[in-house]
């Protein structure tokens, strides 16, 4: 059974430093990894989508790794800010035959001004 | 504008009153899904949709029930919420999820559905 785990669950960094956040999975038969953002009581929202053929992807100061090998994507955010603080999650969509997506339990990130 | 909306935004609601929460897409999407988030274990599909009146069970199915008579449309139905179901609900879409393609598309998300039960 596919699980996702992200590790820290919490995490705090002074402005202007680059961060890495993390994502592991278990089973490597995934067709894409979705990172998202979400802001306290609101909706997701999509930062980057990996295929599984690639090995990352970029937007902006985000950049998002793939290494389906060994069950780990990271997410790479350059030169933070306060308002990038909010809680990061990642989602795989295996090939397993299901249809279902399978989420992280998500990185709450405060940036310190 | 492309978006996923859902309503209510926020409902208070008692245990065993019967209660609809409507979800919408405006992009054309084949794939919809329900999920539920609560505190220290994320996301959890509750139930999905591969097309009109093509709907399967998530992970965590118990005590709702979806239908897909549309495509753009995909509500969440409760027949006797219980205190358990308290939780934030999103409801997603998707153009397609991979089976039979190379690859899945991004899942795009609603604001969220605030649900309590009394």
């Amino acid at each position: 059974k596919q699980e996702v785990t992200q590790i820290p669950a919490a995490l705090s960094v002074p402005e202007g430093e680059n961060l890495v956040l993390n994502c592991s999975f278990t089973d490597s038969a995934i067709y894409n990894l979705q990172w998202f953002r979400q802001d306290p009581g609101k909706g997701l929202t999509s930062l980057l989508l990996i295929q599984s053929s690639q090995r990352e992807q970029t937007s902006g100061r985000l950049n998002a790794s793939l290494d389906k090998s060994s069950g780990r994507s990271t997410l790479y955010i350059a030169a933070s800010q306060p308002g990038d603080s909010a809680t990061y999650l990642c989602a795989v969509k295996p090939t397993s035959g299901t249809y279902k997506y399978i989420f992280g339990t998500g990185t709450r990130l405060k940036v310190l001004a | 504008e492309a978006q996923v909306t859902q309503n209510p935004r926020y409902l208070i609601t008692v245990t065993g009153k019967k209660l609809t929460v409507t979800c919408s897409q405006n992009m054309n999407h084949e794939y919809m899904s329900w999920y539920r988030q609560d505190p220290g274990l994320g996301l959890r599909q509750i139930y999905y949709s591969m097309n009109v009146e093509v709907t399967d069970k998530g992970d965590v199915p118990e005590g709702y029930k979806v239908s897909r008579k549309e495509k753009r449309n995909f509500p969440l139905i409760l027949e006797s919420p219980s205190p358990n179901q308290t939780s934030l609900y999103f409801c997603a879409s998707s153009p397609q999820t991979g089976e039979g393609y190379k690859f899945a598309s991004e899942q795009f998300f609603g604001p969220g559905t605030r649900l309590t039960v009394l």
